[in-house]
């Protein structure tokens, strides 16, 4: 198998705090895991490539120090957003190389920021 | 010219007929293509992949890839109305950060 868990699935904050964002490979090690966001009726936007134990390579017009990206082992990788504004309320949906160019996707964290 | 175009949609197809959805691509360097279908309100989910030129078969699904011409496409037999979903076409882009393009989507709906 190769099943990619997300937590939380679902979260609501308060604007200006921050929310952590952890993704999971499960039955697999991810040397390169993805971030993405999703707003309604719109396609997936490549956020950032997280590669383990290095910095992460950021898209262009992603802000590194807003969308804060931690490959600490080869099965977890988190996203912070951090001062989030209402804005920043999307679909983050993280994805994990199982074999290489091959991506199997989280089931994504729904955050919304009031 | 966008990297990977797809047709939006939506496409409208009877149940038990066959679905087609294309997709062309502008890197003709380009060597893995992927199908992911999503759900409303989910995440993708790879339902194939392919790397050769030809046809690719998984159950009622068939990827086709014509690199000459930059297109793949996947046909769904006896469609289904569970198949009703955003298909996503997307391919493997070498560069200094190697990453997975995908398309914007084409709707699929499948009519009972």
């Amino acid at each position: 198998g190769a099943v990619v868990s997300q937590h939380p699935s679902r979260v609501i904050c308060k604007s200006g705090t921050s929310v952590k964002i952890e993704c999971r490979s499960l039955d697999f090690q991810a040397t390169t895991m993805f971030w993405y966001r999703q707003f309604p009726k719109q396609s997936l936007m490549l956020m950032a490539t997280s590669n383990e134990g290095s910095k992460a390579t950021y898209e262009q017009g992603v802000e590194k120090d807003k969308f804060l990206i931690n490959h600490a082992s080869l099965t977890l990788s988190t996203l912070t957003v951090t001062s989030a504004h209402p804005e920043d309320s999307s679909f983050y949906i993280c994805s994990a190389e199982k074999v290489e160019e091959t991506q199997y996707f989280g089931p994504g964290t729904r955050l919304l920021v009031l | 010219q966008k990297e990977v175009e797809q047709n939006s949609g939506p496409l409208s197809v009877p149940e038990g007929a066959i679905a087609s959805l294309n997709c062309t691509y502008s890197d003709r360097g380009s060597q893995s293509f992927f199908w992911y279908r999503q759900y409303s309100g989910k995440s993708p989910e790879l339902i194939m992949f392919i790397y050769s030129n030809g046809d690719k078969e998984d159950g009622r699904f068939t990827a086709q890839l014509n690199k000459a011409s930059q297109y793949v496409s996947l046909l769904i037999r006896d469609s289904q109305p569970s198949d009703s979903a955003t298909y996503l076409c997307a391919l493997f882009v070498y560069s200094s950060a190697s990453k997975i393009i995908f398309g914007s989507g084409t709707r699929l709906s499948i009519r009972p």
